[in-house]
């Protein structure tokens, strides 16, 4: 069974479009993350969320909304993509915060 | 920056001999992590160190910590082609519950 998923794998979609990434995980984990990964692999936290929450919002553009309808599901909705969107978004939850975190697949969004 | 830096970026070695990846950072930690990346795939995560513990061992494993130095290092002994990915180490600041990754280094094991 897999533990955090997140759909869709894949995503192309031009500028200015909306677009949402959905994730789930079924470890009964507390806390949820979403994490952006650029070109260069290098790895950096969006949001996090506990128990619905928002606990952690870095410097993220107000395009990117989280939204957690319960502790298992935290959603990413992006408004008006812009090109420098293009990156591999990872969903990921951990049983508490900084505890050992578990990974989706990742979504490959590209904007075009 | 808080990130840190992980050395080297980039790793090649033939498959048997074994591979040696560096971390530093530079506030004081809770934690540390190391995670591998297969190609197109999420992190997994491998081992986690505290700050009080100086070595830990899983498999072919073994991962160091240095707090005076400010350092982690993983080892990877008798490497296999399948040991192939990225490897990365987050850290977990004293003062909060994030985790905060580094660039990685990416190990090809040539078989």
């Amino acid at each position: 069974d897999t533990a955090v998923s997140q759909t869709p794998k894949y995503l192309v979609t031009q500028m200015g479009n909306d677009k949402s990434i959905k994730c789930e995980q079924n470890l009964g984990h507390d806390t949820m993350y979403w994490y952006k990964q650029d070109s260069k692999k290098f790895l950096k936290i969006m949001f996090s969320y506990n128990n619905k929450e928002l606990i952690i919002n870095e410097t993220v553009p107000n395009r990117f909304s989280p939204k957690s309808p319960d502790k298992a599901h935290l959603n990413l909705h992006i408004n008006s993509l812009e090109l420098g969107d293009s990156a591999v978004y990872f969903c990921a939850s951990s049983r508490a915060q900084g505890d050992t975190i578990y990974f989706g697949e990742g979504s490959w969004l590209t904007v075009v | 920056s808080q990130q840190g830096e992980e050395d080297p970026q980039a790793l090649s070695i033939q498959e048997g001999e074994n591979a040696t990846m560096n971390c530093s950072y530079k506030t004081s930690i809770n934690n540390l992590q190391w995670y591998r990346q297969n190609s197109g795939r999420g992190l997994v995560h491998l081992i986690l160190i505290r700050s009080n513990e100086r070595e830990k061992h899983s498999g072919r494993l073994r991962v160091t910590l240095d707090t005076s130095k400010k350092s982690s290092s993983l080892l990877i002994t008798a490497s296999r082609a399948a040991d192939t990915a990225s490897y990365f180490c987050a850290r977990r600041p004293s003062n909060t519950g994030k985790l905060i990754f580094g660039q990685g280094t990416t190990l090809q094991v040539k078989p």
